[in-house]
């Protein structure tokens, strides 16, 4: 089973500013990495695909990187609604499907 | 627009049983790959099962193998679980999910907001 880590567990973030969350893999999984955000009391929604492909709807701020182990989200710049818990998951080598254990944006 | 609902959790003993299911609509069902996520109070997220286009081939994770069953039925437009055995640790927020598409994504491109089980010792 692939483990999937996220860090930081919290990361505090004025609006404006720029986040930068990471998630390593404990194996390669190529470029099969997606994140996915979820708000409070809500459901998780797709951010991102195949490590760096926006899903549809998302805004341009928002921008993934790496490949193999090591991979990366972007805020470009945090506006109020995105202050959330972001998940990373692999879908490279399955089953089963494996998600980090979510990195909090808060505000500073 | 694409949508999933969730149904069925509620309280339960352990030992007991209870059926999930998902209502899809807004696609066409029958030729996504579906799957259960789990989410307990304040965790992450948990992958429990998938099963693919024709209900033919399933997997789910090892803690729940031998004790949850996915199925669909392609006419309704609906998944389902069926959890028997029900442990304390199996409750949270159960989400039914879409698989993307694209051959090789197997990624979550759909959730629905999910159903929660609550299961008292």
């Amino acid at each position: 089973e692939i483990v999937v880590t996220q860090s930081p567990a919290t990361l505090s973030v004025s609006p404006g500013e720029r986040a930068t969350l990471s998630c390593r893999a404990s194996q390669s999984v190529s470029s099969k990495l997606a994140w996915y955000q979820q708000k409070p009391g809500q459901s998780p929604r797709l951010l991102i695909y195949a490590a760096s492909t926006r899903a549809t709807g998302i805004p341009a701020r928002f921008s993934g990187s790496g490949s193999g182990t090591e991979f990366t989200l972007t805020i470009s710049s945090l506006q109020s609604e995105d202050f959330a818990i972001y998940y990373c998951q692999q879908y490279n080598d399955w089953p089963p499907w494996t998600f980090g254990q979510g990195t909090k944006v808060e505000i500073k | 627009e694409v949508q999933l609902v969730e149904s069925g959790g509620g309280l339960v003993q352990a030992g007991e049983s209870v059926r999930l299911s998902c209502a899809a609509s807004g696609f066409t069902f029958s030729t996504y790959w579906m799957h259960w996520v789990r989410q307990a109070p304040g965790k992450g997220l948990l992958w429990v099962s998938r099963i693919d286009k024709d209900g033919t081939v399933t997997t789910s994770v090892d803690s729940v193998k031998g004790r949850f069953t996915i199925s669909r039925d392609n006419a309704k437009n609906t998944v389902y679980l069926q959890m028997n055995s029900l442990r304390v640790e199996d409750t949270g927020v159960y989400y039914c999910v879409r698989e993307a598409p694209d051959a090789g994504a197997w990624f979550l491109d759909v959730w629905g907001k999910g159903t929660t089980v609550t299961v008292s010792s």
